[in-house]
């Protein structure tokens, strides 16, 4: 079935682990998103990609990374997770340049501790 | 860059009452305006959007206006119903960016 999928759905880790959270789509689409949300709070874009081998910050500033080796795939990296860190972190992904419809995955909920 | 404001952050209505959220951008590049619907513990969901050559869309209870003179919106949800008790973003799109920046949410409560 075609979806965005990110694992892990949760996530418990103490401050200095490395983390990667992942974010797979099935639906060829070449837009994809991060968002940084707590829960029912506003939805920070913290990076985008306009397709492979292209990646930009978002407005919120964020110590993570990402990375879009394939179409389907863009996961985000911590190096050093720290408490600041936990909220949610929401995948989303489009298949128009502009005015698309924005998919959402179920979210990735971290807990630095 | 583009700045989406909305209000209120919070709105109780009585069932049957009509709601109505507003947001204001900042970038008059923008041109187009989707609104999402996050009910508590899932993810945000497309129900409504317009594109700037539109001034108004409606789609069964739910419409969007839009008056790009002012660079603001708003979604209006008529005969309400305790299933429409969610979170509610606006967000803003347009000029060369594919980026979609959300507006701040609006938790509406609709009262049995």
């Amino acid at each position: 079935e075609a979806d965005i999928y990110q694992t892990p759905r949760y996530l418990v880790i103490g401050t200095g682990k490395k983390i990667t959270l992942e974010c797979s789509q099935t639906m060829g689409h070449d837009k994809m998103y991060w968002y940084q949300q707590d829960p029912g709070m506003e939805l920070h874009l913290i990076h985008y990609s306009y397709g492979v081998n292209s990646t930009e910050k978002g407005d919120l500033s964020s110590e993570s990374t990402v990375s879009r080796i394939r179409t389907e795939h863009f996961p985000l990296t911590l190096e050093s997770a720290r408490p600041s860190h936990t909220s949610q972190y929401l995948c989303a992904s489009t298949g128009l340049s502009l005015g698309g419809e924005l998919f959402f995955g179920e979210g990735s909920r971290l807990t630095v501790l | 860059g583009e700045n989406v404001e909305q209000h209120p952050s919070t709105l109780s209505v009585q069932e049957g009452d009509s709601a109505v959220i507003k947001c204001t951008y900042s970038d008059s590049a923008s041109n187009y305006f989707p609104w999402y619907k996050q009910e508590l513990g899932k993810r945000p969901q497309l129900i409504i959007d317009i594109r700037s050559n539109v001034g108004e869309k409606k789609d069964q209870r739910i419409a969007v206006t839009l008056n790009k003179t002012a660079k603001h919106f708003s979604l209006h949800i008529t005969e309400t119903q305790p299933e429409d008790s969610a979170v509610y973003f606006c967000a803003a799109q347009g000029g060369s960016s594919y980026k979609l920046i959300f507006g701040s949410g609006t938790r509406l409560l609709v009262r049995p």
